[in-house]
Formats: structure tokens, C-alpha cells, sequence
């Protein structure tokens, strides 16, 4: 089938703290992996991407690792934010489609 | 501002009622999505344009969905015979010619309410 599983649906973590998000996609011709964030009230932003040629990205707080083996890439962040708190999807392209997760609300506690 | 932009904002329909949103990309995007968000959700993949040619449709979209991107630059979507499940935020992105697959730039989206 298309679809792109996301795991957890909601994530709590204590500022500092670091925070991951798994996605298992299903079509292994995928290759690019992008995470969006969306605030509350607007519209999705891209926050990094990947593509199958590489295993690891990194910018600053945020890296997102791939194992095109297993069909899963994951998002971490370290050193949580308040700031960090947001809605993030995974999505993976299937054809012309992009298929997103469902979603993972993070909460980042002061 | 350059970005994505999408009219109307809010839209309150009856059901039954057609109504048409339109989204006008990055003016040097070729690529053109739409998308429907229900709240809670990932958004759904609805269609996509390569310039003015629709290469893909959602086997989820009905009939009565039907989207149009005459000159390869502004798109409108249109919904005939609303009914009550087709309340949702309806998002545009588009996305730059380079590559197979980029980063795909979303408009503030159209709320659509079906009473």
C-alpha cells in the first residue's frame, strides 16, 4: 500500500532533553525523506531533508538518519526548545505523490 | 510577497454548493500540489501538476473534485456538490524545477466549512 507510518503520535519531553520521531515508508523506490514542521495555525516549513544517496544529515539541533534497508528514517532533536514545540511530519514520495505521516505533536516543558 | 499565495482564506458553503479556491505559486515553480488537511492529520495528497499537465490524481479524490492549471501558473480547485465531510483546510504548495524531488513551499492554505 501508500503509506508512510509515523511514530509517536504525540511526544512530551522537559526543555534540554532531546526528542525523536520514527517513520517507516512502504514503497522502497522512495528516495527523499523530507521533515516539516507546523506551528499552530500555519502552514507546514520544510526543517530538513535527506535523500537515499546518504545515511545521516545534520543542521545544528535537528539530523535525520535513513535505513533505506529497514524502510525508516527518524528525526532528532537535541537540546529541545520551547520553541521546538510544533506539529512534525515525515513524507516520503511515491510516484508524482507525496505521502505524509500523520504527525507527531511535540510538547517542550519550560 | 513572494510566497505561495491561496484566495480565499475562509470559505463558508452550504451543502450541495460548488466553490473554487485558487492558488498562485513561486512564480518560478513548475511544480504545484494540492493538499487536504483534516485537523490532527498529515496532509492528504490530492493532486499534482508538472507545468499545465496533471500528472496525478489521488484515487481518494470523487468526481467531484477537479483541479485545473491552464497556463502552467496559477491553479484552482474545485469542489462541485460540497458535502459536509469536505470541510478541511485545503493546501497548495509548489516546488522548483531542479531535481527529481525538492522542498516543497506551502501557501497559508483555504478553510473550507460545509454546513
Amino acid at each position: 500500500g501508500e503509506n508512510v507510518e509515523q511514530h509517536p503520535s504525540t511526544l512530551s519531553v522537559q526543555e534540554g532533553d532531546s526528542a525523536v520521531i520514527k517513520c517507516t515508508y512502504s514503497d522502497s523506490a522512495s528516495n527523499y525523506f523530507p521533515w516539516y514542521k507546523q506551528e499552530l495555525g500555519k502552514r507546514p516549513q520544510l526543517i530538513i531533508d535527506i535523500r537515499s544517496n546518504v545515511g545521516e544529515k545534520k543542521d545544528q539541533r535537528i539530523a535525520v538518519t535513513l535505513n533505506k534497508t529497514a524502510k525508516h528514517f527518524s528525526l532528532h532533536i537535541t537540546e529541545t526548545q520551547p520553541e521546538d514545540s510544533a506539529v512534525y511530519f515525515c513524507a516520503a514520495p511515491i510516484g508524482f505523490k507525496t505521502i505524509f505521516g500523520a504527525g507527531t505533536r511535540l510538547f517542550v516543558k519550560a | 510577497d513572494t510566497g505561495v499565495s491561496q484566495n480565499p482564506r475562509h470559505k463558508i458553503t452550504k451543502r450541495g454548493q460548488n466553490v473554487t479556491f485558487r492558488c498562485d505559486p513561486i512564480s518560478e515553480h513548475n511544480r504545484l500540489y494540492w493538499y487536504r488537511q483534516t485537523l490532527g492529520q498529515g496532509p492528504e495528497f490530492l493532486t499534482y501538476f508538472q507545468n499545465e499537465a496533471q500528472l496525478e490524481k489521488s484515487r481518494l479524490l470523487s468526481d467531484r473534485f477537479s483541479a485545473e492549471r491552464p497556463k502552467g501558473s496559477f491553479s484552482t480547485l474545485e469542489i462541485q456538490r460540497t458535502e459536509q465531510g469536505d470541510s478541511a483546510m485545503y493546501l497548495c504548495a509548489s516546488s522548483p524545477p531542479a531535481g527529481t524531488y525538492n522542498e516543497q513551499f506551502f501557501g497559508p492554505g483555504t478553510r473550507l466549512t460545509v454546513l
